[in-house]
């Protein structure tokens, strides 16, 4: 399995401008999570899925965040509008079981936001 | 929820020496708590876990320990090489059983 793979990798916009992280995760995982980090708030859990459906996204931000997970292969999590302190790198992450396992990340989407 | 707290926050040392760092947690429901290592440029990746029923675990030149007592677990490598030169995240699993992660360490090997 190529592991969990996101895009893009970089992403540069302008404030209030709408911004669409993807993500694939590996095969057969139910768990999916998205993570932001920051130096100054490192590794925020955002919100996470269970087989597709949102189970917690008391991490979310802002009503200008949401998340969505139309299949087993894919989520989206959606900026709108963006600001400049949305300015991180966000991470997707699946797991097998969610609990007591492994979390496997992707490499990562650095956005900026000018 | 789990609330996990990690120092130092930047540990520089020489090759050849060791390392230590540690993690308390808040939740008595966590029963998993992995460590990560995060490279440059990369996500974090699984180095090492301990499971609560275990006190310590080794992998060749890392360690982890566990205190379930006083809520604290660390990470211990020896001899540590300039490839060991990254943040590491601790974290803990709480009674929702999704991690929790700690600020993160910059560990610094020098030559």
């Amino acid at each position: 399995d190529a592991g969990v793979i996101q895009s893009p990798r970089h992403e540069v916009t302008e404030m209030g401008q709408e911004v669409t992280l993807r993500c694939k995760p590996i095969s057969g995982h139910d768990y999916l999570f998205w993570y932001r980090q920051t130096m100054m708030r490192g590794l925020e859990l955002l919100i996470y899925f269970n087989n597709n459906v949102p189970i917690d996204d008391s991490g979310m931000p802002e009503d200008r965040f949401s998340a969505k997970m139309p299949n087993a292969s894919f989520s989206t999590l959606k900026i709108q509008p963006s600001e400049p302190r949305d300015s991180a790198v966000y991470f997707c992450a699946s797991s097998s079981l969610g609990r007591d396992t492994e979390a496997f990340f992707g490499q990562g989407t650095r956005l900026t936001v000018v | 929820g789990e609330n996990v707290e990690q120092h130092p926050s930047t540990l520089s040392v020489q090759e050849g020496d060791s390392a230590v760092i540690k993690c308390t947690y808040s939740d008595s429901a966590s029963n998993y708590f992995p460590w990560y290592k995060q490279e440059l440029g990369k996500g974090p990746q699984l180095i090492i876990d301990i499971r609560s029923n275990v006190g310590e675990k080794k992998d060749q030149r890392i360690a982890v320990t566990l205190n379930k007592t006083a809520k604290h677990f660390s990470l211990h490598i020896t001899e540590t090489q300039p490839e060991d030169s990254a943040v590491y995240f601790c974290a803990a699993n709480g009674g929702s059983y999704i991690p929790t992660f700690g600020r993160g360490t910059s560990l610094i090997v020098h030559p």
